[in-house]
């Protein structure tokens, strides 16, 4: 009874390196969200998809950041170029619809360390 | 603005003793407001979902109601493992169609003491 899978669970980059975070649903979930949580801050909405398709990207930085939710594979969620910033804790949630009701959850969540 | 406050942000409990987290928000329309659970290091974990004003779920130690404004997340003779922080999220309607995305509160760190 697999959960949220996330990987790499923790990576540590230079700046300027490019960053890939990938994220498996649970069986029979097709929404996929990517949250940030900051130090010391709360968790923050970047991003939402289905299956090829990106349905909400108001929360994501309009520059060096991009998700993909392909037919086949993990969500992947790419950080280009990355900066000191960049250093947070990214959770990945999926959601399937029960009744019309959804509930979204969560994965362990890939801490990235810019250097 | 879509606001969600929760508090306190900290609480210091010792084993038995009850009390409540409170989760305030305010929203153009709550389509529903969720409660999580956070353990260091950890993805949030998922308790409660609430939908309309009066409804209230329980599970073990943990009791969630909702009203017009707020949400309340009362626990019964708290344990030490209890001990986490508390998400609330609400998830919203707007003219366009409802928002599928969770808006978190800050959380509230729950201490309970042996």
């Amino acid at each position: 009874n697999a959960g949220v899978m996330q990987n790499p669970r923790h990576l540590v980059r230079r700046r300027g390196q490019e960053a890939r975070l990938r994220c498996s649903p649970m069986k029979g979930h097709s929404h996929v969200y990517w949250y940030r949580q900051l130090p010391e801050e709360g968790l923050k909405f970047m991003v939402y998809l289905q299956k090829e398709n990106i349905i909400d990207e108001s929360g994501m930085p309009k520059e060096r950041f991009s998700a993909e939710f392909p037919k086949e594979g993990p969500s992947i969620l790419r950080i280009q170029q990355v900066v000191r910033g960049d250093s947070a804790a990214y959770f990945c949630a999926s959601s399937g619809l029960a009744g019309g009701q959804e509930t979204q959850y969560f994965g362990p969540g890939t801490r990235l360390l810019v250097l | 603005e879509d606001q969600v406050t929760q508090s306190p942000e900290a609480l210091r409990l010792q084993e038995g003793e009850s009390s409540s987290l409170n989760c305030s928000y305010t929203v153009s329309g709550l389509r529903g407001l969720f409660w999580y659970r956070q353990d260091p290091g950890k993805g949030p974990e998922f308790l409660f979902t609430l939908y309309s004003a009066g409804e209230e779920k329980e599970k073990e130690r943990l009791k969630a109601t909702l009203t017009k404004k707020e949400s309340f997340l009362h626990i019964t003779a708290p344990k030490p493992e209890d001990s986490a922080t508390y998400l609330c999220a609400v998830t919203i309607r707007r003219s366009s169609g409802s928002a599928r995305q969770l808006t978190f509160g800050s959380g509230t760190q729950l201490t309970v003491l042996p």
